[in-house]
């Protein structure tokens, strides 16, 4: 079946512009995780979604980023007044209901000029 | 708070030599280590999950295998395919619901 999808693949955009990200899980997984990995770093984790509410947003680095998952399914991680250090690969990762394993996405690189 | 550490942070190796990746953990109650594999500009590849100390798991030719202290990811005969950079995660009791990465191993493998 269909993995878990993100677009766009990349983002190039511009000091204090707004930028969405979005993610499309496996089919039926009900968790969802969004994680950001700068160069030559591990993933850091930012957000886990149960179902449509945030279960833990204790991750997100401060209020300029939020993240919705409205229906269940598609998430979007929203992010205002980018800066430089925002740049990183934004990945998402979707997991079964009672499974830890998490199945990742190919990632959004965003570049903030 | 959760830290994982990773050694070496590259390795380089002849096809066919053996090795061990390690990943130390510090950790609140282990709700799980994951071993995943990332090849340049893709997501990790799940490959293990282990729960408790004395647990091993293999793939192909990976071994993977928990202490309370650390993991090891043992590869065998390996081949340039399996040239990648491999993560090491934890997911604890405590904290975060997500998980805690190291920052990875960079395996070169030359054939």
């Amino acid at each position: 079946g269909a993995g878990v999808s993100q677009t766009p693949s990349n983002k190039v955009t511009e000091k204090g512009k707004y930028v969405e990200l979005r993610c499309d899980p496996i089919s039926g997984h009900t968790a969802l995780y969004w994680y950001r990995q700068s160069l030559g770093q591990g993933p850091e984790f930012l957000i886990y979604f149960q179902g449509t509410g945030a279960a833990d947003d204790s991750g997100l680095p401060n209020d300029r980023f939020f993240a919705v998952r409205p229906e269940g399914s598609v998430s979007t991680l929203k992010i205002q007044r980018t800066e430089r250090g925002d740049s990183a690969v934004y990945l998402c990762a979707s997991s079964q209901a009672g499974y830890n394993e998490q199945f990742f996405g190919p990632g959004t690189r965003l570049t903030v000029l | 708070e959760d830290q994982v550490t990773q050694s070496p942070e590259a390795l380089r190796l002849q096809e066919g030599e053996s090795s061990s990746l390690n990943c130390s953990y510090t950790v609140s109650g282990l709700r799980g280590l994951f071993w995943y594999r990332q090849d340049p500009g893709k997501g990790p590849e799940f490959l293990f999950t282990l729960y408790s100390a004395g647990e091993e798991k293999e793939k192909e030719r990976l071994k993977a295998t928990l202490t309370k202290k650390e993991s090891f990811l043992h590869i065998t005969a390996p081949k340039p395919e399996d040239s990648a950079t491999y993560l090491c995660a934890v997911r604890s009791g405590g904290g975060a619901d997500g998980l805690t990465f190291g920052k990875g191993t960079h395996l070169i493998i030359q054939p």
